[in-house]
């Protein structure tokens, strides 16, 4: 199985400050095709998880601009440009492009 | 608005049956892949199974391979996660997702696996 290596497991950030997440992937995450099936997802304390970026880098639907992401083929990078309140809570890398699909372990940022 | 309501957790002894649904709403539910992804207690995310939009294809993660199946009804707009068999190690919240990508998520149904 393709394991997705996060770090750092805890981060915290003073509000307004930028912020960074590494993902990286024991194996190459292109497809035969040229596509890379890379999400990122957003789960605050006690709610379901919420896509922020699919396909490496395209920001989901209603996602703030202050969300961004890149990579490719092993590792990927997401970035929070000003962090705000609501940001908290945990970052999950995940992987679709092998089977099955795997998640990292998940990123921790908190208001320092 | 896309929504997806599971239910059908609860608590039941190791070696129990459980049946899991989705209801999905507001998006075009025959037309995407769906999953079933699951978050032990304090855990992280783990990818459980996932069926092709008309149903002909499906995967599973290694550890519930022969004792869960996943199953849509295109007609009905439901998503269902039968499992056998189950573990202690089974207990977590299971979430339905829908979409290539997991654009929508429900809120999620508890299941305990527990003597």
């Amino acid at each position: 199985d393709v394991v997705l290596t996060q770090s750092p497991l805890s981060l915290p950030v003073t509000l307004g400050q930028p912020a960074s997440i590494s993902c990286r992937s024991s194996q190459s995450l292109v497809r035969s095709d040229g596509n890379t099936f890379f999400n990122w997802f957003h789960q605050r304390p006690g709610q379901s998880p919420r896509r922020l970026i699919y396909k490496v880098s395209n920001r989901g639907s209603g996602v703030p601009d202050r969300f961004s992401a890149s990579g490719s083929g092993t590792d990927f990078t997401l970035r929070i440009s000003r962090v705000e309140a609501e940001d908290i809570g945990t970052y999950y890398c995940m992987q679709y492009t092998h089977w099955p699909h795997t998640f990292g372990q998940g990123t921790t940022l908190e208001i320092k | 608005e896309a929504q997806l309501v599971e239910s059908g957790g609860g608590l039941v002894q190791p070696g129990g049956s459980l049946r899991l649904s989705c209801a999905a709403s507001g998006f075009s539910f025959s037309a995407l892949w769906m999953s079933w992804v699951r978050q032990a207690p304090g855990r992280g995310l783990e990818w459980v199974a996932n069926i092709k939009p008309d149903g002909t294809e499906k995967s599973y993660v290694d550890s519930v391979k022969g004792r869960f199946t996943i199953s849509r009804d295109n007609a009905k707009n439901s998503l269902s996660l039968q499992m056998n068999s189950l573990r202690v190690e089974d207990t977590a919240i299971y979430y339905c997702a829908a979409g290539g990508t997991s654009e929508y998520w429900g809120q999620g149904t508890t299941v305990t696996v527990s003597s």
